[in-house]
């Protein structure tokens, strides 16, 4: 079946750090790749996508390239800053049966960032 | 303007009981989803809606659950006979149109609803 591996919290970084989380997955199908972002008390937002190889999702600072050769889909930022704590979750989606709306989620990855 | 909203954001459960989340989609939005978050997991497709016809319901863990979205707007996840293992968070999502071929509609989320089955 499909699934997300994603790196496991949390993780802690000074404010202007660089920023990893890596995300690698298995699918059934051609996937299209997601991050959302859940601050704490708000729902699950989509940070960016991808839905081809060598795409490049881009959002707020944050890039992730879909890297097909390596099934990974891994979150990168220059310079977090505190207002980037939350939770990261990977995602991905496959086309099945004429449509491809199933995400399929990681375990999310806590990230803190202090002043 | 409006988000999709749920309620209750909390609700405890005694093992047995039957239990009713509410889902109230963003206005005009076509698909509904529902999703379960258990503690240190990702969330977990449920069941998908496009208006008022359940299309898909191959998530949904046991008979125990049961959805619905009579009017195409708001939507009821209801859980009979509560256990344990059914505490979780409760996601739900809307996306404006049908989801169909490949183009992927962007699942915009609720806050959830946090149950605690005791």
């Amino acid at each position: 079946g499909d699934s997300v591996t994603q790196m496991e919290g949390p993780v802690t970084l000074s404010e202007e750090a660089f920023l990893t989380i890596n995300c690698t997955y298995t699918a059934t199908g051609y996937p299209s790749l997601f991050w959302y972002v859940q601050y704490p008390g708000e729902g699950l937002q989509l940070l960016l996508k991808a839905t081809k190889a060598d795409d490049k999702g881009s959002n707020k600072g944050f890039e992730a390239t879909y890297r097909k050769e390596t099934t990974s889909f891994h979150l990168e930022k220059g310079s977090v800053q505190v207002s980037d704590s939350a939770v990261y979750f990977c995602a991905l989606s496959v086309h099945s049966g004429g449509s491809n709306y199933k995400l399929t989620f990681g375990k999310g990855t806590l990230l803190t960032v202090n002043p | 303007g409006a988000g999709v909203s749920q309620s209750p954001r909390y609700k405890v459960a005694k093992r047995g009981q039957d239990v009713a989340l509410r889902c109230d989609p963003i206005s005009g939005h076509v698909s509904l989803f529902w999703y379960q978050q258990a503690l240190g997991q990702g969330p977990e497709f449920l069941t998908y809606f496009q208006n008022e016809a359940q299309l898909d319901k191959s998530g949904l863990p046991s008979d125990r659950f049961f959805a619905e979205r009579p009017e195409g707007s708001v939507s009821t996840l209801k859980i009979q006979r509560t256990q344990q293992e059914d505490s979780a968070v409760y996601l739900c999502a809307s996306s404006l149109r049908r989801m169909q071929g490949v183009s992927q509609e962007t699942q915009y989320f609720g806050p959830g609803t946090r149950l605690l089955v005791l």
